[in-house]
């Protein structure tokens, strides 16, 4: 299965933008990656799916237009533009693997986004 | 507009055995398609699936958790539960339900609720 690599840590300015990248391991460069935000104290929410082909699907509900993605052989990147306050959260990726009873899915360690 | 919520206790003793509850609205278990999972995440960790279940019942469980983890569905109750056997401290977490359509992304979550492990 694959394992998805996060930087822990990220930060940005205040209307600036700032890219965070989930890194999937060797041999998985077609896999699709989930990207999730989660602000302080609160449960996850779906941003968007990405592949190496961009975008897949729609974004989740009230991602705004500022929240992109792009996807680059064993990379999955998110970029958010004009960075704002509530920007600053926790964002994970995940990708499931498998199928039958084989199938798990797995998750990133997360990136702490903290806006300056 | 489709909600989730976790309920269950918030402290139980090493051995014993979480039953947790996601009680949701907005769409039904029995559509096709649709599926409810649960995904925990111990304090400043990173999130860990552990268990999925379909409209069909067909269900998935992680592999390192298979032993311990029973997932199944109300759907009267619109409600899916999670049993967790032989708990330890290392279980301490937040666990979330969310639902999914298909092999999409869990597209909503609950708030999570956290359970702590100890005697």
């Amino acid at each position: 299965q694959p394992v998805l690599t996060q930087p822990p840590s990220a930060s940005a300015s205040l209307g600036a933008s700032v890219t965070l990248t989930c890194t999937l391991s060797s041999g998985y460069s077609n896999y699709k990656v989930d990207w999730y935000q989660q602000r302080p104290g609160k449960g996850p929410r779906f941003v968007m799916r990405v592949g190496t082909g961009g975008i897949v699907g729609s974004k989740g509900d009230g991602i705004p237009d500022r929240f992109s993605v792009l996807g680059s052989g064993l990379n999955r990147y998110l970029t958010i533009k004009n960075i704002q306050e509530e920007d600053e959260s926790d964002y994970h990726c995940g990708a499931d693997h498998g199928s039958g009873s084989n199938f798990v899915v797995v998750f990133g360690g997360g990136t702490k986004l903290t806006v300056l | 507009q489709i909600t989730l919520k976790e309920s269950g206790p918030t402290l139980v003793k090493p051995t014993q055995t979480l039953t947790l509850t996601c009680t949701f609205s907005g769409f039904s278990l029995s559509t096709s398609g649709v599926g409810v999972g649960w995904i925990r995440q111990p304090p400043g960790k990173a999130l860990e699936w552990l268990a999925l279940i379909y409209w069909d019942d067909d269900k998935r469980y992680s592999p390192s958790l298979k032993s311990r983890l029973t997932i199944t569905k109300d759907t009267s109750k619109n409600q899916v539960v999670l049993t967790m056997t032989n708990m330890d401290p290392v279980d301490t977490a937040t666990y979330y339900c969310a639902h999914r359509l298909g092999p999409t992304q869990f597209d909503y979550w609950g708030q999570g609720t956290l359970v702590t492990v100890s005697s």
